[in-house]
């Protein structure tokens, strides 16, 4: 049972513009989101997050959505640049961030951006 | 400031070999520890996590073991690798906050 679904698997995107990307997840316990960037070979990297509480991020060129309602959040950049191509996985945490849950972290499939310059 | 290491980088094992992965984190105490591994094409699964030393907690029964013999150090191993169990493997550490950070890695081939 996939509680996080990343339905695109990949994206492609002409430089300068915006890449969105989307998550969508089941679990109604999930409290806090995060967007992690990974390149081949490597371990992925923390980039943005949101709490439940919130409906948006900014952080730079990167902005994360949340919509609870529709348990759907998104990621956009802006604007898109060559070396934001990686995969981009979309995790989920249910509250709290220790005590029964340990922090594990539940991960989507991941998309693949390919910023074209 | 706090890194994470994971070694080897790479491994190429015969089936029925076994298997010891280590990670060690510095600058941080008592961290939550976490496996991961990433099939060919696929997310990220996650295998064992502790939240101490000894204390080790099974995510999904496999072929693998994971122990934690020191506060920052985390083992993954195998008595007998299997084919399935190639795949790219990720050590992971957190504090009292939500994200997680991953080390860089260690691909797994098994022939």
């Amino acid at each position: 049972d996939q509680q996080v679904k990343q339905n695109s698997p990949s994206l492609s995107v002409q430089e300068g513009r915006i890449s969105i990307l989307n998550c969508d997840y089941t679990n109604s316990m999930f409290d806090y989101f995060l967007w992690y960037k990974k390149y081949p070979a490597e371990g992925p990297t923390f980039l943005i997050s949101i709490s439940s509480i919130k409906d948006k991020n900014e952080d730079g060129r990167f902005t994360v959505f949340l919509n609870k309602s529709a348990k759907h959040l998104s990621l956009h950049i802006v604007p898109s640049q060559p070396g934001d191509s990686a995969v981009y996985f979309c995790a989920a945490s249910p509250t709290p961030a220790g005590g029964t849950s340990y922090g594990k972290l539940t991960f989507g499939q991941g998309t693949i951006l390919t910023v074209h310059p | 400031s706090q890194t994470i290491h994971q070694w080897p980088a790479t491994l190429v094992q015969p089936v029925g070999s076994p298997l010891s992965l280590e990670c060690t984190v510095e600058g941080t105490s008592n961290p939550n520890l976490y496996w991961y591994r990433q099939a060919a094409g696929r997310g990220l699964q996650l295998l064992f996590y502790s939240v101490g030393i000894g204390q080790i907690s099974s995510e999904v029964p496999q072929n693998l073991s994971a122990s934690r013999p020191q506060d920052r150090q985390f083992i993954l191993s195998s008595k007998k690798l299997l084919l399935s169990d190639s795949g790219f493997y990720l050590c992971a550490w957190k504090d009292t906050s939500y994200e997680q950070y991953f080390g860089p890695g260690t691909r797994l081939t098994v022939t």
